[in-house]
């Protein structure tokens, strides 16, 4: 089967540093991406690793390691909008765009 | 700029009744579309994508079924909803080409009873 692992909650203070890993095993691989969903709303993209390294998008970070299956996102300097749900997507099928997602990871920033 | 819209934003439906949920993606033109369902604290499951008008491709069997009528326009459909059927629709869409990232609409909550 093809599955995305991701820890169920996460929780930080604000200013802190958190990082959201994500494990997967699918049968094809091009990407990984990251979406935030706040309560009631709709996902939202991050960011997107096609190659192995980090990717740096202001206070979000994503790193992917392709040879263990590995990537995480990372949030500095964290603020009280960024309680919500980070899912991890797997770009599996050429062609299609079809993203695989995580079961998703709820962020729960405190003062 | 492109924009995603569906309607409605919420609907309450009885058990055996029919399901009509439409998305529009305005800016863009042969859009890769997408239906999601996710259930209260869930992950996204997709349900049906579409890479041109009249061609869809079913992920899951279910009593559900879409419908590409125009380029922009998607519809995800029901004769007869169940129970297992209420959970928060989500449509999106991707460029041709692009880095696969999806933009998704707002999404519509649906509640069987």
């Amino acid at each position: 089967g093809q599955s995305l692992e991701q820890p169920s909650e996460v929780t930080a203070v604000e200013g802190a540093i958190v990082q959201i890993n994500c494990t997967y095993q699918t049968s094809g691989f091009y990407g990984l991406s990251w979406y935030q969903q706040h309560d009631g709303g709709a996902p939202t993209f991050l960011s997107y690793n096609a190659l192995d390294g980090l990717e740096e998008t202001g206070r979000f970070s994503s790193f992917l390691s392709r040879s263990d299956s590995y990537g995480y996102l990372l949030l500095q300097e964290l603020q009280m909008k960024d309680s919500a749900s980070y899912f991890c997507a797997v770009s599996h099928e050429v062609g299609t765009d079809k993203l695989i997602f995580g079961t998703g990871t709820r962020l729960q920033v405190f003062p | 700029s492109q924009t995603i819209h569906q309607w409605p934003a919420t609907l309450v439906q009885p058990v055996g009744s029919p399901l009509s949920l439409e998305c529009t993606v305005e800016g863009t033109s042969n859009p890769n579309l997408y239906w999601y369902r996710q259930a209260a604290g869930r992950g996204l499951q997709l349900l049906f994508y579409s890479v041109g008008i009249g061609q869809i491709s079913s992920e899951v069997p279910q009593n559900l079924s879409a419908s590409r009528p125009q380029d922009r326009q998607f519809i995800l459909s029901s004769k007869k909803l169940l129970l297992s059927d209420s959970g928060f629709y989500l449509c999106a869409w991707t460029g041709r080409g692009t880095t696969d990232t999806q933009y998704f609409g707002p999404g519509t909550r649906l509640t069987v009873l």
